[in-house]
């Protein structure tokens, strides 16, 4: 089945310092999805990249996908103490619509 | 608010009841999902319906049983549930479940004792 592993599993980070989580795949994917969920909360839908070399960008977050459709990453500059949660990928591969998850990365923020 | 909507949000049972967890989605998808997510575990998809028609079952014990009468309610049916099956259960629902984003309720947390 599908492997994806995300790294770290957890980072501490100074208020105002960067972020970075990886999100690597076994094999070619057809698209990636990244979520948030603060804690005690739920999932949050952030991006999908779908496009072999995509930068996608919102405010703070950059969010890239692989030449090789393997991997992406999930980039933060300047944290700030709303930015703690975990982040998720999910990918999709084969032509499959069934996402599979990796473990989430925590982020700590300290103030 | 997410359209998304699970009752109740925290549920104790013990391993001889049967209990239900409810999911309704306001956003006018036709995909919904059940998932689980432990804390030791990613967040692992368990059912999937598509238009009312279930499409996936992950292998998923058949003490949980799932039930979709209408595009936009889902149900969990639990019974004989074990201490492990302690966690949070999350719907999600979205437009097609060909790659689209999923918006995903509060959850609800279950206790099994």
């Amino acid at each position: 089945g599908q492997q994806v592993m995300q790294i770290p599993q957890y980072q501490h980070v100074q208020e105002g310092e960067d972020f970075t989580t990886y999100c690597n795949s076994s094999t070619t994917l057809s698209n990636i999805q990244w979520y948030k969920q603060r804690p005690g909360g739920h999932p949050v839908f952030l991006i999908q990249l779908v496009k072999s070399g995509e930068v996608k960008k919102q405010k703070r977050l950059t969010f890239q996908f692989g030449e090789a459709k393997k991997n992406s990453s999930l980039h933060i500059t300047a944290t700030q103490t709303t930015d703690v949660g975990t982040y998720f990928c999910a990918v999709f591969s084969g032509g499959s619509y069934i996402p599979t998850f990796g473990r989430g990365t925590s982020l700590i923020v300290h103030p | 608010e997410t359209g998304v909507t699970q009752t109740p949000r925290h549920l104790v049972m013990g391993m001889t009841n049967k209990k239900s967890l409810k999911c309704e989605q306001h956003l006018g998808h036709n995909a919904m999902y059940w998932y689980k997510q432990s804390a030791k575990k990613p967040l692992e998809l368990m059912f999937v319906y598509n238009f009312k028609e279930q499409t996936e079952n992950n292998s998923v014990p058949s003490r949980f049983s799932p039930e979709c009468p209408n595009s936009s309610h889902l149900f969990l049916h639990l019974h004989t549930l074990q201490p492990e099956d302690s966690a949070l259960y999350l719907c999600a629902s979205s437009h097609r479940p060909v790659g689209a984003e999923a918006f995903f309720g509060q959850g609800t947390r279950l206790t099994v004792v």
